[in-house]
């Protein structure tokens, strides 16, 4: 089972910020904190992902609570293509043994609306 | 430099008949991992392979379905004599090899979509 906890839905207006949090209050020392997301019908994408310090990309902002315990996915400007289910992952990182799967919950679905 | 490739994009196969996917990872990357996506559900775990390894196949039902990655050419999905529950998106993803944590990003390719008739 995943080991995350995040809302069923969102909406976001066009252009505003879209904040998606994930609690994952289990997280253990060594496991890592990703953010994927699955545009209808397509492949999911690794959106960025983080252990404990603050990360961004070109595609999105990952804030990561001190205690570690919950994050949020941050998306500056939404865009109608953002519309997507989004997964937060946590896991240990891959070193070659069994721990390679992704293991993927509900998810968010985020609806951005113009 | 081409993402992952997954062909055919949709298949269709009637009960009994078998079912093979394939999936072209990136172009450097040695390790693939194969997941289900049945309709208006989650994606699930099958099967993790390095090149000519299965190294994880626990998400992998016991029968019918079977997988490879051999030395040279795509890894192959084999679903031997589907049966309609076997209906969903098959997603593949391919990642460079691991030990380091900017490795661990895994790529999908666009899916196959296996219809059973």
């Amino acid at each position: 089972d995943a080991k995350t906890t995040q809302p069923p839905s969102m909406d976001c207006a066009e252009g505003r910020a879209a904040n998606l949090p994930c609690n994952h209050s289990t997280i253990s020392g060594n496991e890592y904190v990703y953010w994927y997301r699955q545009i209808h019908s397509q492949g999911p994408q690794y959106i960025i992902h983080g252990l404990k310090n603050n990360e961004t990309n070109e595609m999105a902002s990952l804030i990561i609570t001190e205690d570690r315990k919950s994050s949020t996915l941050i998306l500056p400007h939404a865009t109608l293509r953002d519309t997507a289910v989004y997964y937060c992952i946590v896991r240990v990182p891959n070193y070659g043994g069994s721990q390679g799967n992704l293991i993927f919950g509900k998810g968010t679905k985020l609806s951005v609306k113009p | 430099n081409a993402g992952v490739m997954q062909n055919p994009r949709h298949l269709v196969r009637r009960r009994g008949q078998e079912a093979r996917l394939r999936c072209s990872p990136m172009k450097g990357h040695s390790h693939v991992y194969w997941y289900r996506q049945l309709p208006e559900e989650g994606l699930k775990f099958m099967v993790y392979l390095q090149k000519e390894n299965i190294i994880d196949e626990s998400g992998m039902p016991k029968e019918r379905f079977s997988a490879e990655f051999p030395k040279e050419g795509p890894s192959i999905l084999r679903i031997q004599q589907v049966v309609r529950g076997d209906s969903a998106a098959y997603f593949c993803a391919s990642s460079p090899q691991v030990g380091a944590p900017s490795s661990y990003e895994q790529y999908f390719g666009p899916g196959t979509r296996l219809t059973v008739t």
